[in-house]
């Protein structure tokens, strides 16, 4: 079975600046995708950034970059010059190939301090 | 485009009462899936189809049934609640096939409390 970490319950950061939220996860699959989602307030699941386990080249979207360490089996999300916007909780996920069933961690929960 | 809708978005029941959660999606996407979220905790598996005609269980199926008779609709059924379904449910779609594959979809969610 596949399960997925996420360490940190709760992160701040001050607005305009970084933040790294952690992630590790276990499979057994060689091919498999990563996806980090943002929830805020409102409940809305948001896609943030995904993650084909095959390509070695982190995933960039804007401010949004990832750490993808496949032989840790580790996959951090960084959020670069932080926005009030931000403020949300984030929720690693793991999808196996083919199956398209996600596998979520607890959630992070992203305050931004102004 | 509306996207996945769900209805309703809030429902409070008794125990032993039945219902459906509706979810529809204008996409013309293949899959779709029922998650919940209980507080801290991460979303979980409930049920999934990967077309019409076709549905299996996911992580945690029990208490709940589904099915798919149109490509468009995946309604999710509590024969007769319990105060664990207490839950948050999404419902989420997505393709199959194509560079747009495992991009799931999320309705906005029904809150549902069983007293």
């Amino acid at each position: 079975a596949q399960t997925v970490t996420q360490s940190q319950p709760e992160m701040s950061v001050q607005e305009a600046e970084t933040v790294t939220l952690s992630c590790t996860y276990d499979t057994s699959e060689s091919d498999y995708y990563l996806f980090w989602y943002k929830q805020p307030p409102s409940r809305q699941m948001i896609l943030v950034i995904r993650q084909e386990a095959y390509k070695q080249q982190n995933a960039t979207e804007n401010r949004f970059s990832v750490n993808f360490q496949k032989a840790a089996k580790s996959f951090s999300l960084k959020i670069s010059d932080s926005q009030l916007g931000d403020a949300a909780m984030y929720f690693c996920a793991v999808e196996i190939q083919g199956a398209q069933k996600l596998v979520f961690g607890q959630g992070t929960r992203l305050t931004i301090n102004p | 485009n509306a996207g996945v809708t769900q209805t309703p978005k809030f429902q409070v029941l008794k125990t032993g009462q039945s219902m459906t959660l509706q979810c529809a999606q204008d996409m013309n996407h293949e899959y779709m899936s029922w998650y919940r979220q209980d507080p801290g905790m991460g979303l979980r598996l409930i049920h999934y189809s990967v077309g019409a005609g076709i549905t299996d269980q996911g992580e945690v199926p029990n208490g709940y049934n589904v099915s798919r008779s149109t490509t468009e609709d995946f309604p999710l059924r509590l024969l007769s609640a319990a105060p664990s379904q207490t839950s948050v449910y999404f419902c989420a779609s997505s393709y199959t096939t194509g560079a747009a594959k495992n991009i799931q979809y999320f309705g906005a969610g029904t809150r549902l409390s069983v007293l």
